[in-house]
């Protein structure tokens, strides 16, 4: 079956540690994107990759760091200089982003815990 | 800015029908989407509006008024298995089509 697969599902981290939370699919999407949500809140955009080996920014990209080497896989680092990393974090792809009309296909999460 | 506006919060009861709100203020308007998210998991489509008008997808329906910058989803015959949290959601070129998300509200349904 496709989908995307993240992991781990669960994540505990001492401050002042990086750590890396994996995203891949196999849908051949071509877009996929990072998102936080906290609680009471909607998603908010991390990253988004349209393309491999390209990246941009979103709405709260400090503190945060993207690869996209292959198409499949779209990991997402949470930095020290994150200062507030606590929070379920949400992969997701869609075939392009060419309109407003994509539908996202989304991880099961991963969420972080900032001990 | 961009915004949108959701109640936090709806109940209703098993077998009946709810309706859930949202508003939003953004620039360059293309589209409006609804996704359902159960507690702990991820979200899922549920629905896409981009003209006026009413599309219904088995017991939900969704709405949009483009001038009213205003749209809302409709539950009918509400089942237990429909207690999540619901969230709209706007692709502008505002936003260079990236979606803009609510808050969410959540649907209590109680027997």
């Amino acid at each position: 079956d496709g989908g995307i697969t993240q992991s781990p599902k669960y994540l505990f981290r001492k401050e002042g540690q990086n750590v890396t939370l994996s995203c891949e699919q196999n849908l051949n999407h071509d877009a996929m994107y990072w998102y936080r949500q906290d609680p009471g809140q909607g998603l908010r955009l991390i990253y988004y990759s349209q393309i491999v080996n390209d990246f941009q920014k979103g709405d709260i990209a400090e503190g945060y760091s993207v690869s996209r080497e292959k198409k499949e896989s779209f990991p997402l680092t949470v930095t020290s200089a994150q200062k507030n990393p606590t929070a379920f974090y949400l992969c997701a792809s869609t075939r392009h982003l060419i309109s407003g009309a994509n539908v996202l296909t989304f991880g099961a999460g991963s969420r972080l815990t900032v001990l | 800015g961009q915004s949108l506006e959701q109640p936090s919060e709806v109940t209703a009861v098993e077998g009946a029908i709810v309706q859930i709100n949202c508003t939003y203020q953004t620039s360059g308007f293309y589209g409006l989407s609804w996704y359902q998210q159960h507690d702990g998991g991820a979200p899922t489509f549920l629905s896409y509006n981009a003209l006026d008008g009413l599309e219904e997808t088995g017991r939900f329906s969704s709405f949009l008024s483009r001038s009213d910058s205003y749209g809302y989803l409709l539950l009918q015959e509400l089942q237990m298995k429909d207690s999540a949290s619901y969230f709209c959601a706007v692709s502008s070129t505002g936003s260079n089509y990236q979606l803009i998300w609510g808050a969410g509200t959540k649907l209590i349904i109680k027997p």
